[in-house]
């Protein structure tokens, strides 16, 4: 019944290495979206994604890069990692357009990131 | 610009008693609201949405929301509490844009169930 998928639920990286967030979804959605948590703050969007190879900035994009080659699969990438990015990361799924459910996003169970 | 507000960080109820979780909205278009649910460890999940139907929203477990226009809010609520209520509750506005949503999230209230 799993519909999304992140790869890693607990990661320790040190500062400056290069980390992969994968996250896959098999329900067929356009849209693809990457989050993080922080207590407090509530959800802040990094980047999403509408259609394979395409991407947006969200509200705090800095530090981060996407990619999406194949529709089912999005990646968040922190090129060198840094301690103010430990957080919890969760990716997210919609349908595109005016559909009913467009605006409905599935989320996996999250990625918790911790930076040395 | 749409924007979100979660009036309480905690609520603390005991076990049978009535939920009111508080949010209110902006939104320059006829918004979606949302509520999600986050339960310790866990992804988030759809409770209930709105989308301009009924403005009385029934939800999963018991949760119903009240569109209300006039005073921008969209509270949560619950007759009677139960511990597995217990989790960190997320109230949404969204925008449908050029196909793709662009959603507001709250900060979020965490509610406690005491026995």
């Amino acid at each position: 019944d799993v519909k999304v998928t992140q790869s890693s639920r607990y990661l320790v990286k040190r500062t400056g290495e290069k980390v992969f967030l994968e996250c896959v979804q098999d329900m067929d959605h356009e849209n693809m979206f990457w989050y993080r948590q922080d207590p407090g703050l509530g959800l802040r969007l990094i980047y999403f994604s509408y259609d394979v190879k395409m991407k947006e900035k969200g509200d705090i994009p800095e530090g981060y890069s996407v990619s999406r080659e194949k529709k089912e699969r999005f990646s968040l990438i922190l090129e060198s990692a840094s301690t103010n990015q430990t957080s919890m990361y969760l990716c997210a799924s919609s349908l595109w357009g005016t559909r009913a459910g467009a605006n409905v996003l599935t989320f996996g169970a999250g990625s918790r990131l911790t930076v040395l | 610009a749409q924007s979100v507000t979660q009036l309480d960080s905690h609520v603390s109820v005991s076990e049978g008693t009535p939920v009111l979780l508080r949010c209110n909205y902006s939104s320059s278009y006829s918004p979606s609201l949302f509520w999600y649910v986050q339960h310790p460890n866990k992804g988030l999940q759809l409770l209930l949405k709105y989308t301009s139907a009924a403005t009385l929203v029934k939800g999963i477990n018991g949760f119903e929301a009240e569109f209300k226009k006039s005073e921008t809010s969209f509270h949560l609520t619950k007759p009677s509490a139960h511990m597995s209520d217990a989790a960190e509750y997320f109230c949404v506005v969204s925008d449908l844009v050029k196909g793709y949503s662009t959603l507001t999230f709250g900060k979020g209230t965490m509610l406690l169930v005491s026995p």
